[in-house]
């Protein structure tokens, strides 16, 4: 089946440091990747919509310039977390959509911030 | 904005006892989907529902889809100590046809921990 890479899966960072996490999908065109932040034991807060060759749509509360998501083919789309303090710490996690395929996710990243 | 009310949030129950979710709306969605996701892992799809009144079996679980494409329920029957995981629903918004494209609506997930 259709499968969405997610690298890194765990990164661990100094405050202040950018930090960049690749959502690949691997045997779809993903037309549209979605972007989600998740606290422990809670569901998922989608932070941002990316369509293939556009920007991005954040949503409400989202700091654009914070989290900057390209989305330059239709296999990859990358989210940079830009000086990154103690509280950005979380896990992110993508999906990506196309074709016939349901909304596929990744295997996340934990992002600790230290 | 579309809400998705899932309850309960927290289930803890003993092996080979019956269970059921439930994620409800006041909104119409052309689509709803089912997702369990362990620990440090990303959620994976159980099953997507599209007919209203429609009602999907996957082994011992059973998911429906309310007549009015408003509310959904998965019941597991027989838990198990593998079940154990976190359920989440989603809805797919009407305009997007029933596809993916659009964003999904998720509930607030169930945390389910079935003791052996």
């Amino acid at each position: 089946g259709a499968v969405v890479s997610q690298h890194p899966s765990w990164v661990i960072c100094k405050s202040g440091t950018s930090v960049k996490i690749e959502c690949r999908s691997l045997d779809f065109q993903a037309t549209t990747m979605f972007w989600y932040r998740q606290f422990p034991k809670q569901s998922l807060m989608l932070m941002a919509t990316s369509n293939e060759g556009s920007k991005a749509t954040y949503e409400q509360g989202v700091e654009k310039d914070k989290f900057l998501i390209n989305h330059a083919s239709l296999t990859l789309s990358t989210l940079t977390v830009t000086s990154a303090h103690p509280e950005d710490s979380s896990f992110y996690i993508c999906s990506a959509a196309g074709g016939n395929q349901p909304q596929h996710f990744g295997d996340g990243t934990r992002l600790s911030i230290l | 904005t579309q809400l998705l009310e899932q309850s309960p949030q927290f289930l803890s129950i003993q092996e080979g006892e019956n269970l059921t979710v439930y994620c409800n709306s006041s909104s119409v969605f052309s689509s709803l989907q089912w997702y369990r996701q362990e620990p440090g892992e990303g959620p994976v799809l159980l099953v997507t529902v599209v007919t209203g009144g429609e009602v999907k079996k996957l082994k011992r679980l059973t998911f429906q889809f309310g007549d009015a494409r408003k509310d959904s329920s998965l019941h597991i029957t027989a838990a198990q100590p593998g079940d154990t995981g976190l359920y989440l629903c989603a809805g797919a918004p009407f305009w997007a046809g029933g596809t993916s494209y659009g964003k999904l609506t998720f509930g607030q997930g169930t945390i389910l921990t079935v003791h052996p």
